[in-house]
């Protein structure tokens, strides 16, 4: 156990669906992130938020939306994605940006 | 890109060998992380080395940072069969952005 939790841990959707991840941290910590980890690709930094500020949007496209609402709890909202969107979808935290990352277990989505 | 590239991909060794793995980039960094990844599972951060800093020790880990070639080495000392997983160095540029630009990886699989 790492102190990050994300719900759900497996989740498979359709293209026209809206769904969400969450993602919590019990750490204390100050900065948190969404990474997208597909088959035979490295690790990609979606989102990065630093006290709850937005503070790296790297290139993600508009139907993944993410949400810090207080510095423990992140989301990713999804709507309309893509098949190729299907990955392991992992949250991490860290107590400032330049510290070593701590991970959740990941999410598995499947788009059908 | 700083995108760090890990080697060898796949590494098989017996129980109780060492296994080293490299990583080298190609831009300035701030610090080099190493993480460790159990299949379809979270990254379990092993050891932070800032760019000032030569050499660190974490039990039977030892990292190695040379600036001046752009490269990284992960050695594994006395391994063991969970030590089984896959490797990756992250890099961080400088302005401590906390985006962590992640090489490939690579798997270790050891032998009992």
């Amino acid at each position: 156990e790492t102190g990050v939790t994300q719900t759900p841990r497996h989740l498979v959707m359709g293209m026209t669906n809206k769904k969400s991840l969450k993602c919590e941290q019990h750490l204390g910590h100050n900065a948190m992130y969404w990474y997208k980890q597909s088959a035979k690709k490295p690790l990609e930094l979606m989102f990065v938020y630093s006290l709850e500020e937005r503070v790296e949007n790297n290139s993600v496209p508009s139907r993944f939306s993410p949400e810090c609402p207080n510095s423990s709890h992140l989301f990713l909202h999804l709507h309309t994605l893509q098949p190729e969107d299907s990955a392991l979808y992992l949250c991490a935290s860290s107590l400032y940006r330049n510290n070593e990352q701590f991970f959740g277990p990941g999410t598995r989505l499947t788009v059908l | 890109s700083q995108q760090g590239e890990e080697d060898p991909q796949a590494l098989s060794i017996q129980e109780g060998e060492n296994a080293t793995m490299n990583c080298s980039y190609k831009t300035s960094i701030n610090n080099l992380q190493w993480y460790r990844q159990n299949s379809g599972r979270g990254l379990v951060h092993l050891i932070l080395i800032r760019s000032n800093e030569r050499e660190k020790h974490s039990g039977r880990l030892r990292v190695t940072l040379d600036t001046s070639k752009k490269s990284s080495s992960l050695l594994i000392t006395a391994s063991r069969a969970a030590d089984t997983a896959s490797y990756f160095c992250a890099t961080e540029g400088s302005g401590n952005t906390g985006k962590l630009i992640f090489g490939q990886g690579t798997t270790l699989q050891v032998k009992p």
